[in-house]
């Protein structure tokens, strides 16, 4: 039973337009999600996170929006640039001590 | 944030044999985490390092198969034991206070099982 799932294993996306990354998940108790990022042969790298009381939290360019009563949430990156390519993995706590749930993962490509 | 320092980074191993993984935080964290990711998968929770205390086993793991040392606030260990090719894999270390803020973790231990 995956309680968190990345639907698209990738996104292809020319440099200086929107990036936008999705996630679902099926616990209602989780407390708070983050997006990671991982570079090949590299540990995932933390971005950014949303407390489960927040719609909305925003760091430079990456903004994670967190639709509640659809239990999605989104990763967007304005403006993508080639170095944001990696593959980005949604992540979501709170639910069992600080134990992580991770999604699937979706290879993010930014074409120059 | 926390740096997280994993050893080996990779090695290749033959069927039967054991490998321990280290991982060293360069600071006092109250929780750390051993990850996998196996090709083309999503990280999956092996257990978590107790300091003091026995690991903590997520379903489908074992202490025989993985035992796990946390001799202290800032070191663990996993070791892999009876390795077969099935166990290949990414082996991520990960540590942190709460979750909200984001644990960190290590670069990973790519193991390959010939």
């Amino acid at each position: 039973d995956q309680q968190v799932k990345q639907n698209s294993p990738s996104l292809s996306v020319q440099e200086g337009r929107i990036s936008i990354l999705n996630c679902d998940y099926t616990n209602s108790m989780f407390d708070y999600f983050l997006w990671y990022k991982k570079y090949p042969a590299e540990g995932p790298t933390f971005l950014i996170s949303i407390s489960s009381i927040k719609d909305k939290n925003e760091d430079g360019r990456f903004t994670v929006f967190l639709n509640k009563s659809a239990k999605h949430l989104s990763l967007h990156i304005v403006p993508s640039q080639p170095g944001d390519s990696a593959v980005y993995f949604c992540a979501a706590g709170g639910n069992a001590g600080n134990m992580l749930t991770f999604g699937g993962g979706t290879r993010l490509m930014v074409k120059p | 944030s926390a740096v997280i320092s994993q050893k080996p980074s990779r090695d290749i191993c033959q069927r039967g044999t054991s490998l321990t993984i280290q991982c060293q935080v360069d600071s006092q964290v109250t929780m750390m985490f051993w990850y996998r990711q196996q090709p083309g998968q999503s990280l999956t929770l092996i257990a978590t390092a107790n300091q003091g205390s026995e690991a903590t086993y997520e379903s489908g793991f074992v202490i025989d198969k993985f035992p796990i040392s946390r001799p202290n606030l800032t070191f663990s260990t996993l070791t892999v034991s009876n390795m077969s090719p099935e166990d290949s894999s990414i082996y991520l270390c990960s540590a942190g206070e709460t979750g909200a803020n984001g644990a960190f973790f290590g670069q990973g231990t790519r193991l390959t099982v010939v």
